[in-house]
């Protein structure tokens, strides 16, 4: 079964620091692009940022560029998002969701979430 | 950056009748436009890609047409599973950008 679990959210103040692990298994994690997606509490969803399948290519959504950054160990078949200098508007559920087939750019499975809170 | 805008915001359907939902692009995006359904508490779910073929698993009354800025997902006898949120997400240019939801509530 292809399973992706989230873990390392929580509370934090703003300006601090997080890193959310997304576990993956039951697929070859290193052939497929991965990507987060988040969703405010009562809110749509938000795409924040991807990983190509070798780690080497990433992309960002403006409002996280440059204080977030993506990173994957295709040893481990983990995702990871640092997320640095959080503000109360990163208050979301932090999805991983996995690339449909290589290269592509929609989502399927998605993880559980994990839940960061940002106090200001 | 491509804004998806989805409507009613709201859809309030008996069970066994038909749900269309729309979804339009700011600009054109061709086929490249993927649905998924969300339940309370559940992570989203992909329904269909390339604006009209349904991903492994998902029943044939979800239907999806359009293509360029104008997009349609129909649902032909709802079910009561099937009464959630609905998100379109275009994958033709970065950002990936997502409408604000369709609400599919009980009559």
């Amino acid at each position: 079964e292809v399973q992706l679990v989230e873990s390392g959210g929580g509370l934090v103040q703003s300006g601090g620091s997080l890193r959310l692990s997304c576990a993956a298994s039951g697929f070859t994690f290193s052939s497929y692009w991965m990507h987060w997606v988040r969703q405010a509490p009562g809110k749509g969803l938000v795409w924040v940022s991807r990983l190509n399948s070798d780690g080497s290519t990433t992309t960002y959504a403006d409002s996280v560029r440059d204080r977030f950054t993506i990173s994957r160990d295709n040893a481990k078949n983990t995702l990871y998002l640092q997320m640095n200098s959080l503000r109360a508007e990163d208050t979301a559920v932090y999805y991983c969701a996995r690339s449909y087939s290589y290269g592509s750019n929609w989502f399927d499975p998605w993880g559980q979430g994990t839940l960061v809170t940002v106090s200001s | 950056e491509i804004v998806m805008t989805q409507s009613p915001a709201t859809l309030s359907v008996s069970p066994g009748e038909r749900a269309t939902l729309s979804c339009r692009a700011s600009q054109s995006i061709s086929s490249n436009l993927a649905w998924y359904q969300q339940k309370p508490g559940q992570a989203p779910r992909l329904l269909i890609y390339g604006a009209s073929t349904r991903a492994t698993g998902i029943p044939a009354r979800f239907s999806g047409s359009g293509s360029g800025t104008e997009f349609t997902l129909t649902i032909s006898s709802l079910q009561s599973e099937d009464f959630a949120v609905y998100y379109c997400q275009q994958y033709n240019n970065w950002p990936l950008t997502f409408g604000g939801g369709t609400k599919v509530e009980i009559k």
